[in-house]
């Protein structure tokens, strides 16, 4: 069974204070992960994709690694504007049109 | 371009109603997912529609049924609601290239069922 863990569950930040979000999964077969930002009463809004080990990518403060158990996503001198719940996700096994498992999400706030 | 919307924003129902959460994207997308978010639960899967004039079960989808009414509109239908069925309602669209495929979400929908 598919399986996606993210942690901390939650993550206080003071502005300026870089640190680092983690995505564990077990799927049979990776076929991508996706990064999102959730705010609060609004929808999901995607972040990053990534296909292979060792790729990475870049938007503003973030940087979203992959290994081939785990993705991190590391937010460098956040500003609270970047405060949000960030979730990860990866294609369902076995499919080709990508039924995604999310992962619980972590609460990230960044004070001023 | 709009992306993905949903009607109504918020919904407050009493146990046994029915109504329709309504969704359409104008992405072009082949593919259009209803997902539920609940508090501790993440999001779920309801149903999906992986092209015009197909659907099917995703993991939590009893007491729902579901609508693809062309390509651009996906509808969602509680026909009897649930205290349980109380939850933040998402639907998405994609449009698969390969097996890699970002869904894009809407604003969502609020329900509470009482």
């Amino acid at each position: 069974e598919d399986q996606v863990t993210q942690s901390p569950e939650a993550l206080r930040l003071q502005e300026g204070e870089s640190s680092s979000l983690n995505c564990s999964y077990t799927v049979s077969g990776l076929r991508g992960l996706f990064w999102y930002r959730q705010d609060p009463g609004k929808g999901p809004e995607f972040l990053f994709t990534l296909y292979s080990a060792g790729e990475e990518k870049e938007k503003e403060r973030l940087k979203a690694t992959l290994t081939k158990k785990e993705s991190f996503l590391h937010i460098t001198a956040p500003k609270p504007e970047d405060s949000a719940t960030y979730l990860c996700a990866v294609p369902a096994g076995g499919t080709s049109y990508g039924k995604l498992t999310f992962g619980q999400g972590t609460i990230l706030t960044v004070h001023p | 371009n709009a992306g993905v919307t949903q009607t109504p924003k918020f919904q407050v129902l009493k146990t046994g109603q029915s109504m329709t959460l309504q969704c359409a994207q104008d992405m072009n997308h082949n593919s259009m997912y209803w997902y539920r978010q609940d508090p501790g639960m993440g999001l779920r899967l309801i149903y999906y529609s992986a092209s015009e004039g197909t659907t099917d079960k995703g993991e939590v989808p009893n007491g729902y049924n579901v609508s693809r009414l062309n390509k651009r509109e996906f509808s969602l239908r509680l026909e009897s609601a649930a205290p349980s069925q109380t939850s933040v309602y998402f639907c998405a669209s994609s449009s698969p290239s390969g097996t890699y495929n970002e869904q894009f979400f809407g604003p969502g929908t609020r329900l509470t069922v009482l």
